[in-house]
């Protein structure tokens, strides 16, 4: 099992520029999650899903988007990118019979 | 108020020291109580889980939840040079949607 993958590593984005996140999970997990950290802070729920075709808004949703057309991928769209965007981007899966989310390695944005 | 306190630290101690964390919460519907612990440039990943209020206890390491107080505390024993990461603790109403504490960031040295 490769568990959550997230791509890419690191992206640097021009203010106004759009880009998508990818998350994907091999584990047939129900549950994905978006979270953004800031430095120096926790992390804060963008958007979640609980099954293909459904999503709901975290904490911190405006400015981004999502879709979740398949059980194992949760793309993250940022359209127009702002400077308050730079953070990293952590993809989160759980089976939904247990509380333990298992995160993907992350993605450093820099929007300049 | 925020949703939930921690103290970002920095937190040093010496190899061996016994190491208390803490949160404050403000929510008194939170039944999900849990502690993440993130190494540098990793996703966190779950150390402790405790539903409701009571001790739970994992080798080196013992949550606490008191609702009470709204506060809860992970103490690791016999601390390593390993244990060296940001802690995070998590909570949720429901166990799904999860608030995140800022993290305390600690250090062991040997």
């Amino acid at each position: 099992n490769a568990g959550v993958t997230q791509t890419p590593k690191f992206r640097i984005l021009k203010i106004g520029q759009s880009m998508t996140l990818q998350c994907a999970q091999d584990m047939n997990h129900n549950y994905m999650y978006w979270y953004r950290q800031d430095p120096g802070m926790g992390l804060k729920l963008i958007y979640y899903s609980v099954g293909a075709g459904i999503t709901d808004k975290g904490e911190v949703p405006n400015g981004y988007n999502v879709s979740r057309s398949t059980t194992e991928d949760f793309p993250l769209r940022l359209e127009l990118a702002a400077p308050s965007q730079t953070s990293v981007y952590f993809c989160a899966s759980n089976p939904g019979t247990s509380y333990e989310q298992y995160f993907g390695p992350g993605t450093r944005l820099t929007v300049t | 108020q925020k949703e939930v306190e921690q103290d970002p630290g920095p937190l040093s101690v010496p190899e061996g020291a016994i190491v208390s964390l803490n949160c404050t919460y403000s929510n008194s519907a939170f039944q999900y109580f849990m502690w993440y612990r993130q190494y540098s440039r990793k996703g966190p990943e779950l150390l402790m889980y405790t539903y409701s209020s009571g001790n739970k206890e994992d080798g080196r390491f013992t949550a606490q939840v008191d609702k009470s107080s709204k506060y809860i505390s992970l103490f690791i024993r016999d601390s390593q040079p390993s244990d060296s990461a940001t802690y995070l603790c998590a909570m949720s109403e429901t166990g799904t949607a999860l608030i995140f504490g800022k993290g305390t960031t600690l250090s062991v040295s040997s």
